[in-house]
């Protein structure tokens, strides 16, 4: 696509129940990065893709978090039980072949309450 | 000790000053990042630097490595650059695993 396009862009969830966050990349781009930022934390790294291998894991913040790419383009990451301090909004970014020049996407505001 | 350090936190400033953001780290890096988010939420990537200088229109980036400190400039400022600015460095190895500033928040008023 044009852009990098993540969806839901809001999702409001029950504490305990688990979410999906849904990334496509710019077509071509063989990096993506999972970004979060939190209220008053500025934005942290969360995982790192070069095709469907994630050679960075070391952000996500517990085993509840995962996430997956397959074909080389879109990647989901996964929330188990979702706790309130999952709450952020949870950005994806692209690049190609991981060389920089980040393009990111609007983010999904997940609020759990 | 947040390993990148961004000042001022915030910044107002009248259209067509000229403006610097100054942006401060305590790692070993591979590249630095400017990026820019506006008040909706979208980021977008302004510099990737690993030595010197760069330009994009009003744009300014620097960085010296030696003294691990990097400055935005923005020139003849107006009020549609009002946004935050986000500093962020790259080690080695895994070019996404960014270590972000907090962000200088610029308000240019007309």
């Amino acid at each position: 696509g044009a852009g990098v396009s993540q969806s839901p862009s809001n999702k409001v969830t029950e504490k305990g129940k688990d979410v999906e966050l849904r990334c496509d990349p710019i077509s071509g781009h063989t990096a993506l990065y999972w970004y979060r930022q939190s209220l008053g934390q500025g934005l942290e790294f969360l995982i790192y893709f070069q095709g469907n291998s994630a050679p960075d894991k070391s952000g996500l913040p517990s085993d509840r978090f995962s996430a997956e790419r397959t074909g080389g383009s879109v990647s989901t990451l996964t929330i188990q039980r979702t706790q309130q301090e999952d709450s952020a909004v949870y950005l994806c970014a692209s690049s190609l072949r991981g060389a920089g020049g980040y393009t990111f996407g609007s983010g999904t505001r997940l609020t759990v309450v | 000790k947040n390993e990148v350090e961004q000042s001022p936190q915030n910044l107002t400033a009248q259209e067509g000053e000229f403006i610097t953001i100054n942006c401060s780290y305590s790692v070993g890096i591979s590249a630095l990042h400017w990026l820019q988010q506006h008040p909706g939420g979208g980021i977008v990537s302004l510099f990737m630097l690993s030595s010197g200088k760069k330009k994009h229109g009003r744009l300014i980036a620097t960085i010296n490595i030696q003294e691990k400190h990097s400055s935005l400039h923005i020139t003849a400022s107006h009020p549609r650059d009002s946004a935050v600015y986000i500093c962020a460095v790259s080690r080695g190895g895994s070019q996404g695993n960014l270590i972000f500033g907090k962000g200088t928040k610029l308000s240019v008023k007309p």
